[in-house]
């Protein structure tokens, strides 16, 4: 069975700062790969996402995130955060094929801090 | 409306009530989900409609009874619930053999049972 870690479960940086957040999976082939962002009382956010290529993804609100097929991770980076970045960060996989194909699993994910 | 919709975005019930909470996508997919939240907790899968036929149903209590009339609605229908079911309940949609299946989600309802 595929599963997804996060191993931050809470993360403060500095306005400005840079920032990377872990994720690990498992799993016996490449799956699909997603961040979402939550903000407080909302909804799941798509921020990107990596299927195939370049193994370096950029998204939405200029976060990027790195496919390492070799250490099974999809970090998600920025290179500047802003304060309006506080919230909650999903990592998540889902099978590229077969009966599973589409079904999402999610890291338990990390709550990002933002200091002025 | 644009992306998915859901009403009400907070519900505050008792055991014995029966209630319903509703979404709605305006993406055009062919694919609904209904996820529940908790705190502390993974989101957790409950429910995967494709072309408004049940795929999925992970083990959820009977107290909880999905309804997809139609591709764009997908209703979860609450009886008799317990404390424990207060959570946040989101629901996503996708494009069957697109995107990946890449998931887009609503703003989530809010329960509370008391």
């Amino acid at each position: 069975a595929q599963s997804v870690t996060q191993p931050d479960i809470h993360i403060t940086v500095s306005e400005g700062a840079s920032l990377e957040l872990r994720c690990n999976y498992s799993y016996g082939a490449t799956p699909y790969l997603f961040w979402y962002v939550q903000s407080p009382g909302q909804g799941l956010q798509l921020l990107l996402k990596y299927f195939s290529g370049d193994t370096l993804v950029q998204g939405i609100k200029g976060f990027e995130a790195e496919f390492k097929r070799s250490q099974s991770s999809f970090n998600l980076r920025k290179p500047s955060v802003h304060w309006s970045d506080a919230a909650e960060y999903f990592c998540a996989v889902s099978p590229a094929g077969g009966t599973s194909y589409g079904k999402l699993t999610f890291g338990q994910g990390t709550i990002l801090t933002v200091h002025p | 409306e644009t992306g998915v919709t859901q009403t009400p975005r907070h519900l505050v019930m008792g055991m014995t009530n029966k209630k319903s909470l509703k979404c709605e996508q305006h993406l055009g997919h062919n694919a609904m989900y209904w996820y529940k939240q908790s705190a502390k907790k993974p989101l957790e899968l409950m429910f995967v409609y494709n072309f408004k036929e049940q795929t999925e149903n992970n083990s959820v209590p009977s107290r909880f009874s999905p309804e997809c009339p139609n591709s764009s609605h997908l209703f979860l229908h609450l009886h008799t619930l317990q404390p424990e079911d207060s959570a946040l309940y989101l629901c996503a949609s996708s494009q069957d053999g697109a995107e990946g299946e890449t998931q887009y989600f609503g703003p989530g309802t809010r329960l509370l049972v008391l």
